[in-house]
């Protein structure tokens, strides 16, 4: 969806460089993620982010960090690149729906192919 | 934490079959469950979710079913067609303040 970017859309890199994914929205969403993909292993969550002030771990953060610099923009960061991390990399947004109600449903960008040699 | 497990991991049906994938979940307290459509070098995309005060949920040839009691829930597409061919995700989640837990996938393939 044009309303969540990536970029960039591809990266090539090499073992110990640092690299930084990034994700703006248009949706004015509160709540950002940053997901995995990895054959056959479906979608793993890295981190996520309720609003600026707020950043939770999922169940795959070790060697990954992330910043949330605005609403619209939220940053992965790879401090020292590994080749387990070649994956698909995506970040979703979500709204949650009026308090007191549940859960919301994540939008999706369209990914960053991540490749470390 | 939240477990869930998704089958058949691939499916390949005729144009006009239907196709069934089903999903199972560890958290009793999980109460949303989305489906999502990864068509080739795109991100998923919500195609139809359930919460958990309902048991069934239609729209046009897509309905997901839920059995709370047996933490089961599936997704049923009628009149397949060739545009279908995707892989398709299931997920579960708790209320506001915890993230979604994805199954690994299923590959559909409709051949005509």
């Amino acid at each position: 969806d044009a309303d969540v970017t990536q970029t960039p859309r591809n990266r090539i890199t090499k073992t110990g460089k640092r690299i930084m994914l990034e994700c703006s929205q248009t949706k004015g969403h509160d709540r950002m993620y940053w997901y995995r993909q990895d054959p056959g292993l479906g979608l793993r969550l890295i981190y996520y982010s309720f609003d600026v002030k707020d950043i939770n771990k999922g169940e795959i953060s070790d060697g990954y960090s992330v910043s949330r610099q605005a609403q619209a923009k939220f940053s992965l960061s790879l401090e020292s690149a590994i080749p387990n991390q070649t994956a698909l990399y995506f970040c979703a947004t979500s709204d949650p729906r009026p308090r007191g109600a549940s859960t919301d449903t994540q939008y999706f960008g369209p990914g960053t192919r991540l490749t470390v040699l | 934490g939240e477990n869930v497990e998704q089958h058949p991991s691939t499916l390949s049906v005729q144009e006009g079959d239907s196709a069934v994938i089903k999903c199972t979940y560890s958290d009793s307290a999980s109460n949303y469950f989305p489906w999502y459509k990864q068509e080739l070098g795109k991100g998923p995309q919500l195609i139809i979710d359930i919460r958990s005060n309902v048991g069934e949920k239609k729209d046009q040839r897509i309905a997901v079913t839920l059995n709370k009691t047996a933490k089961h829930f599936s997704l049923h597409i009628t009149e397949t067609q060739p545009e279908d061919s995707a892989v398709y995700f299931c997920a579960a989640s708790r209320q506001a303040g915890t993230a979604l837990i994805f199954g690994k996938g299923t590959t559909l393939s409709v051949s005509s």
